[in-house]
């Protein structure tokens, strides 16, 4: 089954304990993109990635980190997380620069007390 | 800079009536447009888009949308609402020009759908 699946689904931790949520597609598309999804501010943009080895910042990458090593692999890290990072956050891929439709995880739910 | 406004926060209607969630955008060219919804405790599901041509456009489970380049909207709809639908629906726009080889999304704020039985 294609799919986008991150892990973990839910995750509660305390602040400035680095944590890493994995991110892994099946379909073999180029593009992948990390957002946090807040109430009132709909979902925005952390990070993006065109292909291995190519990423750039979003629109809010302050205390985030990513890497593309692999294809199908784009993990989402907080080195040190703070209170203000708790949020539900979304994996996306899509195939490429001519497609339209994106693919979305079932969401990791973040809370740092 | 491209955005996205999402006017309502919340639209209840009852089974069997007409919806509609309104969605208006603002990009320099000629836009994408999507609508995505969310059931609770899932991901995003793509349900529509608007590329170019025909301005109605046809998408899942019977919805349909409304591009208007005059009035920058791109309002979703469907005829007869089940309850079914009750969701958080989400419009989007993507400017084909890009940056640097990248077309960005930007999402609007949601708008949750009340399906009254």
């Amino acid at each position: 089954e294609a799919q986008v699946t991150q892990n973990p689904r839910y995750l509660i931790t305390v602040t400035g304990k680095k944590l890493t949520v994995t991110c892994s597609q099946n379909m073999n598309h180029e593009y992948m993109s990390w957002y946090r999804q807040d109430p009132g501010l709909g979902l925005r943009q952390i990070y993006y990635s065109m292909n291995v080895e190519v990423t750039d910042k979003g629109d809010v990458p302050e205390g985030y980190k990513v890497s593309r090593k692999e294809k199908r692999n784009f993990p989402l890290i907080l080195e040190s997380p703070s209170p203000n990072q708790t949020s539900l956050y979304f994996c996306a891929s899509r195939p490429g620069q001519d497609s339209y439709e994106q693919y979305f995880g079932p969401g990791t739910r973040l809370t740092v007390t | 800079a491209q955005s996205v406004a999402q006017p309502e926060d919340q639209v209840n209607v009852a089974e069997g009536n007409p919806l509609t969630v309104k969605c208006t955008y603002s990009v320099s060219g000629n836009p994408y447009l999507f609508w995505y919804v969310q059931y609770p405790n899932r991901g995003l599901q793509f349900l529509l888009k608007y590329i170019t041509g025909d301005n109605l456009v046809k998408g899942s489970y019977g919805f349909e949308a409304e591009f208007n380049k005059s009035q920058t909207s791109f309002h979703l709809k469907k005829p007869s609402a089940l309850v079914s639908d009750s969701a958080l629906y989400f419009c989007a726009v993507r400017d084909p020009r890009g940056s640097g080889g990248y077309q960005k999304v930007t999402f609007g704020t949601g708008t949750k759908l009340q399906v009254i039985p």
